[in-house]
């Protein structure tokens, strides 16, 4: 069975930062893309970054791009977010999901964590 | 970014009726879409992907159409479980983008 385990949210400052991990289990984490998704609360999905098999291309949304770099360890099976210059507008839950087809650069967010909470105040 | 515009935002309907969403994008994305479903406090739900395929386990009642930049996912005959939140998405072009969602409500 598919388990994704989010960690790392919490209550941060504008301007800091954050690292995100999302822990794998139950399919061969290496052929599969990554995503993280958002969502702001009461808002939608917003798709935010994804990330190859191999930690091949990694794409970001235009919100983020430039302050937030996802990575993976394929060794550990876990995926990471860093987030940097953090906005108020990056408060939200932040899913981490897996693709759904092995071997692509990225088709769909299939399997889905159960988020972790990012708030970003003062 | 191509921008996915969902209508309505929200609609009510009853159980037994047939209920539409569409969704339009900015600029053509072939048949590169996905319809995602989500439930208050739950994570979303794949239900179509590439305009029509239906996901496993996805009952028979949703279907996908269209192509371009216009699709719509049709539930048949709606039932007390598919009130929820309803997303496209679009994964022609990076950054992949979501519609912003229609809320189906009881009437």
């Amino acid at each position: 069975e598919v388990q994704l385990v989010e960690s790392g949210g919490g209550v941060v400052k504008p301007g800091g930062s954050l690292r995100l991990s999302c822990a794998a289990s139950g399919f061969t984490f290496d052929d599969y893309a990554m995503h993280w998704v958002r969502q702001r609360p009461g808002k939608g999905l917003e798709w935010v970054s994804l990330i190859g098999g191999g930690g091949s291309a990694p794409f970001y949304a235009d919100s983020v791009r430039g302050r937030f770099t996802i990575s993976r360890d394929n060794s550990k099976n876990f995926l990471f977010l860093q987030m940097n210059s953090l906005r108020s507008e990056d408060t939200g839950l932040y899913y981490c999901a897996k693709d759904i087809s092995p071997y692509n650069s990225g088709w769909y967010p299939h399997s889905w964590g159960q988020g972790t909470l990012v708030t970003v105040s003062s | 970014a191509i921008q996915m515009t969902q209508s309505p935002s929200s609609l009510s309907a009853s159980v037994g009726d047939r209920v539409t969403v569409t969704c339009r994008a900015s600029q053509g994305i072939r048949d590169n879409l996905g319809w995602y479903q989500q439930k208050p406090g739950k994570a979303p739900r794949l239900l179509i992907s590439a305009v029509s395929d239906l996901q496993t386990g996805v009952p028979s009642r949703f279907s996908g159409s269209g192509s371009g930049t216009d699709f719509t996912l049709t539930i048949s005959s709606l039932q007390p479980e598919d009130f929820a939140t309803y997303y496209c998405l679009q994964n022609y072009n990076y950054p992949w983008t979501f519609g912003q969602g229609t809320k189906v409500e009881v009437k």
